[in-house]
């Protein structure tokens, strides 16, 4: 119940088109739903994150949908570009916890 | 603005020996703060967090150990190292009731190879 399902595992999308990635969770008392973005050999960096009230956020070319009834959420990435490249790491966490529970990640190439 | 420092940014350490990892966070007080690893291409796991001085909770029974001797200070060690603790140790700091929510925020991670 404590888990996020994240997918898929890699990705591999052409300059300009749109990357998808989703994510599931199975607990309710989750309230807020980050997305991070990590470079290789850096740390994760909070890219867009949103709560269950709304059922989209957007910010530039990255927007989360958000389905509650569904328990998923999932990003997407318009007009994707090779420097996008990197791994995307989905959340979860519940209010009054101090603990993420992460998806396992995706792998994302955007080809030139 | 709120910055984290964690060191050292790379080492290469024997089997038995042992190992201190540092992060102190800058312009908060009070924050949240945990140790994760991050295995070669693998996801997030989190090993410690720490909610005030002194005052750890561990998630995953291991060879390591972690201290908060002071607010912002947060210290990851092991006294005798194993090869499977080779990864990429990242420390995080969030602060609770923040505009934003609970985020948690990374500093720029520990490359560790144990030979």
């Amino acid at each position: 119940q404590q888990q996020v399902k994240q997918s898929p595992q890699s990705l591999i999308v052409q300059k300009g088109g749109i990357s998808i990635i989703n994510c599931a969770y199975e607990n309710t008392a989750f309230d807020y739903f980050p997305w991070y973005q990590q470079f290789p050999g850096k740390g994760p960096a909070l890219l867009i994150a949103i709560r269950p009230d709304v059922s989209e956020k957007k910010e530039g070319r990255f927007t989360i949908s958000f389905n509650k009834s569904a328990k998923q959420f999932s990003l997407h990435i318009m007009d994707s570009q090779p420097g996008d490249s990197a791994t995307y790491f989905c959340a979860a966490s519940g209010r009054g916890t101090y603990k993420y529970i992460f998806g396992t990640g995706t792998r994302l190439k955007v080809l030139a | 603005s709120q910055t984290i420092h964690q060191w050292p940014a790379t080492l290469v350490q024997p089997v038995g020996s042992p190992l201190s990892l540092e992060c102190t966070v800058e312009g908060t007080s009070n924050p949240n703060l945990y140790w994760y690893r991050q295995a070669a291409g693998r996801g997030l796991q989190l090993l410690f967090y720490s909610v005030g001085i002194g005052q750890i909770s561990s998630e995953v029974p291991q060879n390591l150990s972690a201290s908060r001797p002071q607010d912002r200070q947060f210290i990851l060690s092991s006294k005798k190292l194993l090869l499977s603790d080779s990864g990429f140790y990242l420390c995080a700091w969030s602060v609770e009731g923040a505009p934003g929510g609970n985020t948690i925020y990374f500093g720029e991670g520990s490359w560790l190879t144990v030979v």
